[in-house]
């Protein structure tokens, strides 16, 4: 079965700071990647995916995040976060021909201004 | 924009009653997924839809039922609310394989509370 793991569960920076949010998976095949956002009181929405091409994707609000085959991860990053980014972040995947995605525990990230 | 809009946001039941949460989803999307979500647990899937009628279980299906009798609405029931049912549920569609589309789209969530 497909798993992923987001290395931290709670982040705290400061404004200005930049960010990079670790996200790895088990599956060997071929696979698609995406990170979602979760803003306070609002609904889960996708920030960007990866599904073949350039490994280095970009997103919305200035988000991009890399796809590494060999390292079986895909890391969020922004270079200069802002207090609007506090959010919770998901890392999902999906791989095996199935239609599903498996979604990380998530991150939670604090921007203190 | 793809819109998916959920029966309530918030929900109280008691234990043991039946409890139908609705999910209808405006975009012509072959896959619906019902998903539950905890503090430190993330999302957990339930179960999913791939076509009308069909159904297929996730992680942790017991306690829950589902019904997709029409494409646009996917129904989540709780046979009989218990107190460990209490979370977060989301639904979420998915244009699904036979565009190679599978990013999700998701509602705004129901907040469950059993008492």
């Amino acid at each position: 079965a497909q798993s992923v793991s987001q290395h931290n569960h709670h982040v705290i920076l400061s404004e200005a700071a930049s960010l990079e949010l670790g996200c790895n998976y088990s599956y060997g095949g071929t696979v698609n990647l995406f990170w979602y956002v979760q803003y306070p009181g609002q609904h889960l929405q996708l920030l960007l995916k990866y599904f073949s091409g350039d490994p280095l994707v970009k997103g919305i609000k200035g988000f991009e995040a890399e796809f590494i085959k060999s390292k079986f991860s895909f890391n969020l990053r922004k270079p200069s976060v802002q207090w609007s980014d506090t959010a919770e972040y998901f890392c999902a995947v999906r791989g095996g021909g199935a239609d599903g995605l498996t979604f990380g525990k998530g991150t939670h990230l604090i921007i203190q201004p | 924009d793809v819109k998916v809009t959920q029966s309530s946001r918030y929900l109280v039941k008691r234990t043991g009653e039946k409890v139908f949460l609705e999910c209808v989803q405006d975009m012509d999307h072959e896959n619906m997924f019902w998903y539950r979500q905890d503090p430190g647990l993330g999302l957990r899937l339930i179960y999913f839809s791939y076509d009308v009628k069909m159904k297929e279980k996730g992680d942790i299906p017991e306690g829950y039922s589902v019904s997709r009798e029409k494409k646009e609405r996917f129904s989540l029931i709780l046979e009989s609310a218990s107190t460990n049912q209490t979370s977060m549920y989301l639904c979420a569609s998915s244009l699904g394989r036979l565009a190679g589309r599978y990013e999700q789209y998701f509602g705004p969530g129901t907040r469950l509370t059993v008492t």
